[in-house]
């Protein structure tokens, strides 16, 4: 396992419900992301936090809310998705946002199944 | 708006092959480009990063190189293994982060 990690590992929900992702970083990072992986399509950045402020969020609909309370934890609050939605949701930490030499480490991911 | 292609989109080869996975990129504005590796189902494990002033860099039986006025990278696996089986991708940091759609490499026994 990587210094990444996320909970939970699988969810299933309905387009109705709320629920929330978490992830955690143990590698004394300042920057984390959330991406977005669906099936046949690469992998797309959601929102980067740099020391627990939001940097990036690229164009990403209001039904994902993400908090980032601490440079450590980085939320992402769902609700009523829809069932394209459903998809892999990785999380990601690195020393510092986007720049030069910034390597990104990867937890496992949440397997998101909206019905 | 950057855009990073991968070829071949699959690959299978016998063990013992040395190969080589390549990326493009449109735009050469880049901070850096790193390789990783996903397994099935899996999160990414990253495996190079080339800074956007380096040529190539090296672990084990990898080599990355990085020619950035041409927006190009390979990635250069030696005496594959099976336990080299899974999807590789190859992401570019500049004022955004972008991934390619990846290659699936299938090294069989």
């Amino acid at each position: 396992e990587t210094g990444v990690t996320q909970t939970p590992r699988h969810l299933v929900m309905g387009m109705t419900n709320k629920k929330s992702l978490k992830c955690e970083q143990h590698l004394g990072h300042n920057a984390m992301y959330w991406y977005k992986q669906s099936a046949k399509k690469p992998l797309e950045l959601m929102f980067v936090y740099n020391f627990k402020e939001q940097t990036e969020n690229n164009s990403v609909p209001s039904r994902f809310s993400p908090e980032c309370p601490n440079s450590s934890h980085l939320f992402l609050h769902l609700h009523t998705l829809q069932p394209e939605d459903s998809a892999l949701y990785l999380c990601a930490s690195s020393q510092r946002g986007l720049a030069e030499n910034n390597e990104q480490f990867f937890g496992p991911g949440t397997r998101l199944t909206v019905l | 708006k950057q855009e990073v292609t991968q070829i071949p989109a699959a690959l299978s080869v016998p063990e013992g092959e040395n190969l080589v996975l390549n990326c493009s990129f449109t735009d050469s504005a880049i901070y850096n480009l790193q390789w990783f590796r996903q397994d099935p189902g899996k999160g990414l494990t990253s495996l190079l990063l080339i800074q956007s002033s380096q040529r190539e860099q090296t672990s084990g039986r990898l080599n990355a190189s990085l020619d950035k006025s041409s927006g190009r990278s390979t990635l250069y696996i030696a005496a594959s293994q099976p336990g080299d089986s899974a999807t590789y991708l190859c992401a570019v940091m500049g004022h955004d982060m972008r991934f390619g759609a990846g290659t699936r490499l299938t090294v069989k026994p």
